[in-house]
């Protein structure tokens, strides 16, 4: 089984509603991540959590919340779709450690905001 | 001007071929470097990992770092078409404690196709 899941995997979705993307990890992580993917701008950091109390936005959080229910779950919401978040996003983990910030990614959503 | 620069190419290269990837970068806060692999549809995946100047070896890759030019490259000995993917480069402060610790700068990814 892969160690960090998302889900869906797919999501066509339509201006104005509310959508969550979840992620689940079992490699026992303290952080974790949410990216989007967009051609050409590469990874970018919505938002970010170093352990269940700790959430921090990222370089691109407007529009996006999140939830952090348990140390393996991580979620995503975008409360009010709109064309422009359509993208790539991915959710990643790291440890909790200050010598190496290697993340591992799940294998992606992709969402299309009509 | 972005933290880190990285050529989206396409690069498209016969099997057997030396591949060169390369990212600039301009802080020099940054002191750990990473490549990622991505496959299509697929999430990415670590390649290599280097902390410092230098170079690092595995198998057929070998990472570069030049902190004094601010330059990372990635290396591809004898290329197969099982290495057609996207790198991405991507570097942190590393360290404990600060607004930075333990967040990862992305370069943008450069698409790499190997031809038989």
């Amino acid at each position: 089984d892969a160690d960090v899941t998302q889900t869906p995997r797919n999501r066509i979705t339509k201006t104005g509603k509310r959508i969550m993307l979840e992620c689940s990890q079992t490699k026992g992580h303290d952080r974790m991540y949410w990216y989007r993917q967009d051609p050409g701008l590469g990874l970018r950091l919505i938002y970010y959590s170093f352990d269940v109390k700790d959430i921090n936005k990222g370089e691109i959080s407007d529009g996006y919340s999140v939830s952090r229910q348990a140390q393996a779950k991580f979620s995503l919401s975008l409360e009010s779709a709109i064309p422009n978040q359509t993208a790539l996003y991915f959710c990643a983990t790291s440890l909790n450690s200050p010598s190496t910030d290697t993340q591992y990614f799940g294998p992606g959503t992709r969402l299309t905001v009509l | 001007q972005k933290e880190v620069e990285q050529d989206p190419g396409p690069l498209s290269v016969p099997e057997g071929a030396i591949v060169s990837l390369n990212c600039t970068y301009s802080n020099s806060a940054f002191q750990y470097f990473m490549w990622y692999r991505q496959y299509s549809r697929k999430g990415p995946e670590l390649l290599m990992y280097t902390y410092s100047s230098g170079n690092k070896e595995d198998g057929r890759f070998t990472a570069q770092v030049d902190k004094s030019s601010k330059y990372i490259s990635l290396f591809i000995r004898d290329s197969q078409p099982s290495d057609s993917a996207t790198y991405l480069c991507a570097m942190s402060h590393g360290g404990a404690g600060g607004t930075s610790y333990g967040k990862l700068t992305f370069g943008q990814g450069t698409i790499l196709t190997v031809h038989p």
